[in-house]
Parts: C-alpha cells; sequence; structure tokens
C-alpha cells in the first residue's frame, strides 16, 4: 500500500471548515484514499473514502487532486465533538489480506 | 444492537502471564482483525482472519496467537512470549462480498497493562 504524509497536528476554530491535507504521492491506480478518525481512547471511525472523483457525506467531504498525489478532507463546520486524530490512507480493496496501514495522522484540536 | 464487543476493557497482568482479549461481533462480517496502539502512534496489525477456520499473521505476530472457530468470534491470546505488551488492543471487522467498500468496523479497544 502506498504510504501517507500528514502534518503531525493543526488546530481548527468551531464553527469553521477544517481543511485536513494528505500526500500520498505514490498512489497507484486501483488505490482508494480512506479517512478515518479516532477520538481519545476509542476505536477508529470510518469517515470518507474516494478511488478519483470528489465524495461528500453527512461527515465531510474528500477532494482528490486530479493527479491523485494529494487531497483534502473538509469538515464544513467543525465542532468540539471533532477533536480527534484524522488518519488518512491509500489501499487497493483487493490487496492481501485487505490490511489497512495507520501512520501518525493529524491531531486535530478543535477549539471554542 | 449490533456491532462489536470487545472485552475486557481495561486489564491488568503480571509479567509471564499469558492473556486472551475477546472479540464479539454480530455484524455478520467475514473478516476480522487484531490491531495493536502504542501511546501516540498509528495501528499495527497483529493478526487477520477472513474467513472462519483460516487467519494470517499480520506485520507484528509474535507473541500473539488467535484462533476463529466460530464466524462471530476471534480471540487474541497475548502470550508471555510478547515482550512489551503494554498496549491498546483493537479488533476490527469488514465485510466481504459484491458490496464490500473496504471499510473497516472497529469495537472500543482493550488497554492492556502488565506490571
Amino acid at each position: 500500500d502506498a504510504k501517507t504524509t500528514q502534518p503531525t497536528s493543526m488546530d481548527c476554530a468551531e464553527g469553521r471548515a477544517a481543511n485536513l491535507p494528505c500526500n500520498h504521492s505514490t498512489i497507484s491506480g486501483n488505490e482508494y484514499v480512506y479517512w478515518y478518525r479516532q477520538i481519545h481512547s476509542q476505536g477508529p471511525q470510518y469517515i470518507i473514502h474516494g478511488l478519483k472523483n470528489n465524495e461528500t457525506n453527512e461527515m465531510a467531504s474528500l477532494i482528490i487532486t486530479e493527479d491523485r498525489k494529494s487531497s483534502t478532507l473538509i469538515l464544513p463546520h467543525a465542532t468540539l465533538r471533532d477533536t480527534a486524530v484524522y488518519y488518512c490512507i491509500v489501499r487497493s480493496l483487493k490487496a492481501a489480506g485487505n490490511k489497512l496501514t495507520f501512520g501518525g495522522g493529524t491531531r486535530v484540536l478543535v477549539k471554542p | 444492537d449490533g456491532g462489536i464487543t470487545q472485552s475486557p476493557k481495561y486489564l491488568f497482568r503480571k509479567e509471564g502471564q499469558n492473556v486472551t482479549l475477546s472479540c464479539e461481533q454480530n455484524l455478520n462480517h467475514d473478516a476480522m482483525y487484531w490491531y495493536r496502539q502504542d501511546p501516540g502512534q498509528g495501528l499495527r496489525l497483529i493478526y487477520y482472519s477472513q474467513i472462519v477456520n483460516d487467519f494470517q499473521k499480520g506485520d507484528i505476530a509474535e507473541g500473539y496467537s488467535v484462533s476463529r472457530e466460530k464466524k462471530e468470534s476471534f480471540p487474541l491470546t497475548v502470550t508471555s512470549a510478547q515482550k512489551n505488551p503494554t498496549a491498546f488492543y483493537l479488533c476490527a471487522t469488514k465485510f466481504r462480498g459484491w458490496a464490500d467498500t473496504g471499510e473497516l468496523f472497529f469495537g472500543e479497544g482493550s488497554r492492556l497493562t502488565v506490571l
């Protein structure tokens, strides 16, 4: 699976949009981009995933660049409950063992 | 309630003792996974199973063992051979089949502390 690079941490003001970048310059054509988040001492929670088109659901939007070498997760109106570690992962659906490799993620702190 | 149940939530053990962490799911998912998380770190895969009576080693399987006798259950045993077992352990499941989106569903975790 391709490796990802994310900023270690970022702050965001409550009510504002949070834009979380992720670089995946070695992504291959059949690899999807997944985002998960982990609130302290809980299991990770799936947020969204995409292949090349932008995606939106009730939690967030995912913007993938045309060359697919980077993406941005957008939390449109951040709340205090969005404080968490956000993981960007790339993987193929057909990857052996369907392994997801989690890096260090971005620690997001939403401030009042 | 549909979901994944991990138990116990907190566990303390003495060095040299084996301990088994339970993971039960009623999501009817075929694939199950065990991850380990150390403070401030990401998740590392220990073992995974894609079907009953079959499992494979992940990236850090040494000192751990698993079984998959039932679809609903995937217990993890942390043996005395695991040199540094204190960690947060997470169980996950995934649907396999035509509607597989690759999404993993996680339990709430078990925190193991070796005294």
